[in-house]
């Protein structure tokens, strides 16, 4: 069986700070990908990033990097001199290859403090 | 390119009454599906089809219908609506395998 956790529920920061948001999965697939979507106070769903299990090759854009260990079966992002703008909740999501199915985590809700 | 197009964004809907979500992409992508999204649960998977004519159910189907005429379109249709139900739905759409969703803006449905 497939599971994505996000222990955790509400993280606060102050503006400037760094933070990581945590991803832990499981799955007994080989191939398989890893995303993240960010959901604003508008609530809509922005997708951020799109992993697949073998490149575990670090990503950064911009202010935002994701840590993906294999080892570990996680899948951490981390938010660079955060912004109130940041304030969102963020979603990790895993599928198995080939399908077009999500397993969604719990989300984190994030808020950056001005 | 409006991508993916959910109507009502609100429906307040009194228990026992039916409804149609409506659902619509202009992207052409043959995969398309509806989740729900409650407090400390994240999004759960209802139904989704990978093309005109084919359906299946997710996670949590029951209460639920779907059918897909068209590839542009994919309704969810309540059939009796229950307080269980209220929760804000979201309709998505891939262009192929292994690739990130589309989502529309949600639909917020409270049922009374």
């Amino acid at each position: 069986a497939q599971k994505v956790t996000q222990a955790q529920t509400e993280i606060s920061v102050v503006e400037k700070e760094d933070v990581t948001l945590d991803c832990v999965y499981e799955t007994r697939d080989t191939t398989y990908y890893l995303f993240w979507y960010k959901q604003p106070p508008s609530g809509e769903l922005v997708f951020l990033i799109r992993r697949n299990s073998f490149d575990e090759q670090n990503e950064i854009s911009g202010r935002y990097s994701w840590n993906f260990q294999k080892s570990t079966s996680s899948f951490n992002f981390t938010i660079t001199a955060s912004q109130v703008v940041d304030s969102a909740v963020y979603f990790c999501a895993l599928s198995k290859r080939g399908t077009y199915k999500y397993i969604f985590g719990t989300g984190t809700r994030l808020k950056v403090l001005a | 390119n409006a991508g993916v197009t959910q109507t009502p964004k609100f429906q307040v809907l009194k228990t026992g009454q039916s409804m149609t979500l409506q659902c619509a992409q202009d992207m052409n992508h043959e995969y398309m599906s509806w989740y729900r999204q409650d407090p400390g649960m994240g999004l759960r998977l209802i139904h989704y089809s990978v093309g005109a004519g084919i359906t299946d159910q997710g996670e949590v189907p029951n209460g639920y219908n779907v059918s897909r005429s068209t590839t542009e379109d994919f309704p969810l249709r309540l059939l009796s609506a229950a307080p269980s139900q209220t929760s804000v739905y979201f309709c998505a759409s891939n262009p192929r395998q292994d690739t990130e969703a589309f989502f529309g803006q949600g639909t917020r449905l409270t049922v009374v």
